[in-house]
């Protein structure tokens, strides 16, 4: 069975101020990772995946996750936090044994950016 | 390109009743997957298409099926709704194994 864990149901930062979205998952077998943006009344969008190649991923709008593997963890990072920053986000895994088709959510981060 | 399409947004259904929701995919995507999100359960796999043919299941009664035309448009059913079915149900399209999914806007359910 595989998880994803997301540490924080909610994270407050100050406009300008490094956000940091924790992400931690469980697989037996080598999976990919994303990260899903939502905001209020919208579906997902996706802002990077790790699919086993460079750990350290980019994304769009200035985010990065790293994929560490003895950690098991793909945190998301940004160095400087802007209002329009501010939105629900899910880390996710797919795995091979379902042709990487399926992807399980963690339950997500609301991320608060206050001026 | 067009982005995911999900027909309708809202939906207002009583117990009992049943309900279709559709999903277009983006042009020359092949798998379309379902998703529930519920503020209290997240956001949960239902099942996945691809060419027709169902290729991945969630863990959901027999109350939720699907279907996906030769277009690639697919439908949900919802037979014999329950308040617990009140939901966002997200559809996303992918044009191949592994690669990522694209979600559509949602179609808001409200079972009253």
């Amino acid at each position: 069975a595989q998880s994803v864990t997301q540490l924080g149901s909610h994270v407050s930062v100050s406009e300008g101020a490094l956000v940091l979205l924790r992400c931690n998952y469980s697989s037996s077998v080598p999976p990919y990772l994303f990260w899903y943006v939502q905001y209020p009344n919208q579906g997902l969008q996706l802002l990077l995946k790790y699919t086993s190649a460079a750990t350290l991923v980019k994304g769009i709008n200035g985010f990065e996750a790293e994929f560490k593997k003895s950690e098991t963890s793909f945190h998301l990072t940004k160095p400087s936090a802007h209002m329009s920053d501010a939105a629900e986000y899910f880390c996710a895994v797919s795995r091979p044994d379902s042709g990487y088709s399926t992807l399980t959510f963690g339950k997500g981060t609301m991320l608060l950016v206050s001026p | 390109k067009a982005g995911v399409t999900q027909t309708p947004r809202y939906l207002i259904k009583t117990r009992g009743q049943q309900v279709t929701l559709s999903c277009s995919p983006i042009s020359g995507h092949r798998s379309v997957s379902w998703y529930q999100q519920t503020p209290g359960q997240g956001l949960q796999f239902l099942f996945e298409y691809f060419s027709e043919t169902q290729r991945n299941k969630g863990n959901f009664p027999g109350r939720f099926s699907g279907r996906q035309f030769s277009n690639s448009r697919s439908e949900m059913n919802v037979s014999t709704l329950e308040l617990g079915d009140s939901a966002l149900y997200l559809c996303a399209s992918s044009s191949s194994w592994g690669n990522e999914q694209f979600f559509g806007p949602g179609t808001r359910l409200t079972v009253l």
